[in-house]
């Protein structure tokens, strides 16, 4: 099966901007989890959606990050507007319920400027 | 707070020994993961552990858990250059499946001849 792809790989922006992170989880996995990894730090909980209802989004940093997920499938993150600190690798990550395996992308390397 | 730390951050070993990364963990979960991360890559799961005592091996590497010391521990075996990688351990928030991860900051592990 495909795997769980993130696009862009590699984001630079200035601050002040807007970006969007897509993520395409497995298809028919249910769960779908979007981490950061700021540098040096651990790679950290952002939110976590069940089909398309967001289950858990305690891990948002600020209302600057809106993460959606319309029918299901694919999710996207936008920063807006993007500060210095929001610079990190943002990872998603798909499971099927009842099931303790999660397949992570490869990630998004934002920097912003 | 769930706190998750690794040790060694940074590990720097030769061809053909042995070492192990330790992962400390403050919470009653009985569920423990392993991943390797090459550079620009996805985390690929290395191991799940799913109960107290719980040992897996593959290849030259082998993960166990002990949950009453709220301890694992992923031993190599004759490290080869091909280990190297960052390997980061995680446990789920809470004690069920599908819930967010919490991560160690990570093992870089560099393999040299």
């Amino acid at each position: 099966e495909a795997g769980v792809t993130q696009f862009p790989s590699h984001s630079v922006i200035e601050k002040g901007q807007t970006v969007t992170l897509r993520c395409d989880p497995i298809s028919g996995h249910d769960n779908l989890y979007w981490y950061r990894r700021v540098m040096g730090k651990e790679i950290k909980f952002l939110l976590h959606f069940v089909k398309e209802s967001k289950q858990d989004e305690s891990g948002m940093p600020n209302n600057r990050f809106l993460a959606e997920r319309t029918g299901g499938t694919y999710s996207t993150l936008k920063v807006q507007p993007a500060e210095l600190e929001d610079s990190g690798v943002y990872f998603c990550a798909s499971s099927r319920t009842r099931n303790y395996g999660y397949t992570f992308g490869s990630g998004t390397r934002l920097t912003v400027v | 707070e769930l706190k998750v730390e690794q040790n060694p951050l940074f590990l720097s070993m030769q061809e053909g020994k042995n070492y192990t990364i330790y992962c400390n963990y403050s919470t009653t979960s009985d569920r423990l993961y392993w991943y390797r991360q090459d550079p620009g890559k996805s985390l690929e799961s290395l191991f799940v552990l799913l109960s107290n005592g719980a040992v897996k091996q593959e290849g030259r590497l082998m993960a166990s858990l002990d949950t009453k010391a709220r301890l694992s521990t992923l031993h190599i075996t004759a490290a080869v250059h091909d280990l190297s990688a960052t390997y980061f351990c995680a446990v789920d928030i809470r004690d069920s499946g599908n819930t967010p991860l919490v991560f160690g900051k990570g093992t870089r592990l560099s393999v040299i001849a």
